[in-house]
């Protein structure tokens, strides 16, 4: 089992510009959640995806975007990039309502 | 809005000894589930231990046990005989319920094992 694997694992973009992250989930696991780490804090929970619909969606810009497809792998795009979005994304993921979440080893952003 | 508190940013001890990482929670609901993850340098959120809040006796896994004081809404973990792979920034984490599966984080401690 592979496990939930994240690419790219670094980037670089430019202000302005935009990104889109991907993940695949652990086998047989249904819901992607997102989660943005700034350096030195806790995980910040973005949003989560189930049945290719955003079940939830935590207090980010619409800046912030995502998609779920039919094989449950996930994306993130961030649009307008701003210096702030400099993070490492984590994807999570978890099978049904509630289980317990695994994570990626998570995309290191930074914005120049 | 749940909110988790760590207020030890730093931890250290040294290597077989015992050391205790605190965290507070805030919440109104009954049903929920609490987490301490450990992030090495490599960066993946590994789960260490769980705990259910129905559940009355405290969880143990190898060398971690957890104190959960539901009515003070704290939840420490302990590591018994602790090894230099123990290092690492220790996340506490609260789950609720009826939520799917969105994790609350705390700020964070980060543990250093010295030899």
């Amino acid at each position: 089992d592979a496990g939930v694997t994240q690419s790219p694992t670094h980037l670089i973009k430019t202000r302005g510009q935009q990104v889109t992250l991907r993940c695949s989930p652990k086998s047989g696991h249904d819901t992607v959640s997102w989660y943005q780490q700034a350096l030195g804090q806790g995980p910040q929970f973005i949003f989560q995806y189930y049945e290719e619909e955003e079940r939830q969606r935590g207090n980010f810009p619409d800046r912030f975007s995502g998609h779920q497809f039919p094989n449950y792998s996930s994306e993130l795009n961030v649009n307008a990039l701003l210096l702030g979005d400099s993070a490492l994304y984590l994807c999570a993921s978890s099978w049904g309502d509630y289980t317990e979440a695994f994570f990626g080893q998570g995309t290191r952003l930074t914005v120049v | 809005a749940q909110t988790v508190t760590q207020s030890q940013p730093e931890m250290s001890v040294q290597e077989a000894e015992t050391v205790t990482l605190s965290c507070t929670y805030d919440t109104s609901e009954s049903d929920y589930y609490l987490f301490w993850y450990k992030q090495p340098p490599s960066r993946q959120m590994i789960l260490v231990i769980r705990q259910e809040a129905y559940k009355q006796q405290n969880a143990t896994e190898n060398r971690f046990s957890v104190n959960f004081q539901k009515a003070a809404k704290s939840f420490s973990l302990k590591i018994s005989d602790s090894q230099l792979g123990d290092a690492a920034m220790y996340f506490c984490a609260y789950h609720q319920q009826t939520s799917g599966s969105r994790l609350t984080f705390g700020e964070g401690t980060q543990l250093t094992v010295n030899p």
